[in-house]
């Protein structure tokens, strides 16, 4: 079974742009998870999509969005990018998104660079 | 606040020996605990979790132990081997938060052969 994929790999873009990131979770996961890792922050958690609704949120500006299609793949965006947003962005995915018990497997994350 | 917290950014430990890596947390509303292992250019691969009824798990030269009243957890690797080498993240999840995790800032483990 193939793992969760997210693409691209890598990115760089200016203050001002928007961005959009892609992500397909393993086949069946109906789930998907979005962090962002940060050296200064760690993994902070953004958003959560299931059967196409954002389920969960976590303390980011609105700036940062994103949705989930019927085939369970997501897509996150940032609007107007600021230096800070230069991070590693990871999903994840899980069958539920159950939490408690629920395991949840990443993707190997989309590096952002805003100059 | 930082409800997960791992104190030592990082640990060296020789080949063969047991490493013990800490994790504490604050928030009582957490019930499931997990570990993930991350190298560079790759996103955290799952290691081991504990459900809070219960206070150890094993799964190989990996064991997870849980202490609810001092609300941490400890994850020892025995014994220790090169490739364990990597960045390993404590992070809880809680009834109310669904698939919602909080991650610790991480220890960076380095296997001397």
């Amino acid at each position: 079974k193939a793992g969760v994929t997210q693409t691209p790999r890598y990115l760089i873009k200016t203050r001002g742009q928007q961005v959009t990131l892609s992500c397909s979770p393993i086949s069946g996961h109906r789930s998907v998870s979005w962090y962002q890792q940060t050296p200064g922050q760690g993994l902070q958690f953004l958003f959560e999509y299931f059967s196409e609704t954002q389920r969960n949120k976590g303390n980011f500006p609105g700036r940062f969005s994103g949705r989930q299609f019927s085939n369970s793949r997501s897509e996150m965006n940032v609007s107007t990018l600021e230096l800070g947003d230069s991070a590693l962005y990871l999903c994840a995915s899980s069958l539920m998104g159950g939490g408690a018990l629920e395991t949840q497997y990443f993707g190997p994350g989309t590096r952002l660079l805003v100059l | 606040d930082q409800q997960v917290k791992q104190n030592s950014p990082s640990l060296s430990v020789q080949e063969g020996r047991i490493s013990i890596l800490n994790c504490d947390y604050t928030n009582s509303m957490f019930d499931y605990f997990l570990w993930y292992k991350k190298y560079p250019a790759e996103g955290p691969t799952f290691l081991i979790s504990i459900s809070s009824i219960k206070d150890k798990n094993e799964d190989g030269r990996f064991t997870v132990f849980l202490n609810k009243s001092a609300k941490h957890l400890s994850l020892h690797i025995v014994p220790s081997q090169p490739g364990d080498s990597a960045v390993y993240f404590c992070a809880a999840s809680g009834y109310t938060s669904g698939s919602r995790l909080t991650f610790g800032e991480g220890t960076q483990l380095t296997v001397n052969p």
